[in-house]
């Protein structure tokens, strides 16, 4: 039972476009969804997060799009650099499920080309 | 600045083997957290604490053991290692829960783990 779904293992996009990373969920009780950035050989280190009670949070060039109604979020990244490589996970929790428990997407590694 | 420490980074294991990873933080966090990574798979909770002395189970704690007898430490123990066992590990911390971004989870750098 997959709550957390990223159905794109991975993106291919060319440096200074946009990158749209996707993530869906079954479980409305979630009401606080991060992203996680990983690179090789490290841990993943956190990205972006936003609330159940807004539909947009931005920081930068990372921006993330909540859309209740169809239990989806995206990461947009704009504009996309190469350093910007590595695997993106989403990640959701609830406030009933004590101890901050996250529940995470499958990853979807992005591949940004100079 | 170290933030969570993890040892070791690598460990090939035979069947029926045991060993325990470690995990220590220096941020004082309350909570800390194991997961394990599989391709294609996310990052599975296998055990969690919320302080000192206290810890319960995530989604796949079967096989594993873990202990807190101190802030800082949060050890995970393989007591009969399986293939089915072979995995990134990673061990995480925050300060606690629902306190702004308490969620935002500081990882370690992951313990590659080969059961043969």
């Amino acid at each position: 039972d997959q709550q957390v779904k990223q159905n794109s293992p991975s993106l291919s996009v060319q440096e200074g476009r946009i990158s749209i990373l996707n993530c869906d969920y079954t479980n409305s009780m979630f009401d606080y969804f991060l992203w996680y950035k990983k690179y090789p050989a490290e841990g993943p280190t956190f990205l972006i997060s936003i609330s159940s009670i807004k539909d947009k949070n931005e920081d930068g060039r990372f921006t993330v799009f909540l859309n209740k109604s169809a239990k989806h979020l995206s990461l947009h990244i704009v504009p996309s650099q190469p350093g910007d490589s590595a695997v993106y996970f989403c990640a959701a929790s609830a406030v009933y499920n004590q101890g901050g428990k996250l529940i995470f997407g499958q990853g979807t590694e992005l591949s940004v080309k100079p | 600045n170290a933030g969570v420490t993890q040892t070791p980074k690598f460990r090939i294991l035979k069947i029926g083997q045991s060993m325990t990873l470690q995990c220590a933080q220096d941020m004082n966090h309350n909570y800390m957290y194991w997961y394990r990574q599989d391709p294609g798979m996310g990052l599975k909770l296998i055990y969690y604490s919320v302080g000192a002395g206290i810890t319960d189970k995530g989604e796949v704690p079967n096989g594993y053991n873990v202990s807190r007898s101190t802030t800082e430490d949060f050890p995970l123990r393989l007591e009969l290692a399986a293939p089915s066992q072979t995995s990134v590990y990673f061990c995480a911390s925050s300060y606690g829960f629902r306190q702004g971004t308490n969620e935002k989870l500081f990882f370690g750098s992951g313990t590659q783990l080969s059961v043969l």
